[in-house]
């Protein structure tokens, strides 16, 4: 079964610090990665989603990397600001497309980032 | 355009009470999931909906039924509540089974239910 494990539970930075949020996974035969993030008492909202096939995805200020081999993804963020404080998550699909209700995400259990001004 | 919308946001039932949470979705997607979020436990899936007129077991269904009522709804009902069942439930939706595996899936923002 696969296991997705997120280091650290919590990490506070002060405003303006780069940081890197960590995901590691025991199965390498995933098909997608993706990082959310989690704002108190709300849903979920994708961030960045990269293929398997793809090594990085960038928006703006954040960079998620994958290297399947090591079974790791980093979520990169620059600059950061108090507005970025929040729980993220990171969530992967295992496996091909195998037909029906094959699309199931297994997510790890969040890092809750707070960046204080 | 409102998305992936819940009802209700909050709940308090007794043990053995029964009650239905409510889901719908205004982004013509195909399928549809239902996740329980416990401290510690991360989010884990109950049910989901491939496809209109099917529905799956997920990793945790004890407990729970769903009904995929439509293309843009999709209930969740526990029969009779448990203390353990209490949790924050999450809808989620995403494109057609193919078009999943490459597109995310959007949730709605959770219902808070406490079995006392």
């Amino acid at each position: 079964k696969q296991e997705v494990t997120q280091i650290p539970a919590a990490l506070s930075v002060p405003e303006g610090e780069n940081l890197v949020l960590n995901c590691s996974f025991t199965d390498s035969a995933i098909y997608n990665l993706q990082w959310f993030r989690q704002d108190p008492g709300k849903g979920l909202t994708s961030l960045l989603l990269i293929q398997s096939s793809q090594r990085e995805q960038t928006s703006g200020r954040l960079n998620a990397s994958l290297d399947k081999s090591s079974g790791r993804s980093t979520l990169y963020i620059a600059a950061s600001q108090p507005g970025d404080s929040a729980t993220y998550l990171c969530a992967l699909k295992v496996g091909a497309y195998s037909g029906a209700g094959s699309y199931q995400l297994t997510f790890g259990k969040g890092t809750k980032l707070s960046v204080i001004p | 355009n409102a998305g992936v919308t819940q009802t209700p946001k909050f709940q308090v039932l007794k043990t053995g009470q029964s009650m239905t949470l409510q889901c719908a979705q205004d982004m013509n997607h195909n399928s549809m999931y239902w996740y329980r979020q416990d401290p510690g436990m991360g989010l884990r899936l109950i049910y989901y909906s491939a496809s209109e007129g099917t529905t799956d077991k997920g990793e945790v269904p004890n407990g729970y039924n769903v009904s995929r009522l439509n293309k843009r709804e999709f209930s969740l009902r526990l029969e009779s509540a448990a203390p353990s069942q209490t949790s924050v439930y999450f809808c989620a939706s995403s494109d057609s089974e193919y078009l999943a595996l490459r597109h995310t899936q959007y949730f709605g923002p959770g219902t808070r239910l406490t079995v006392l």
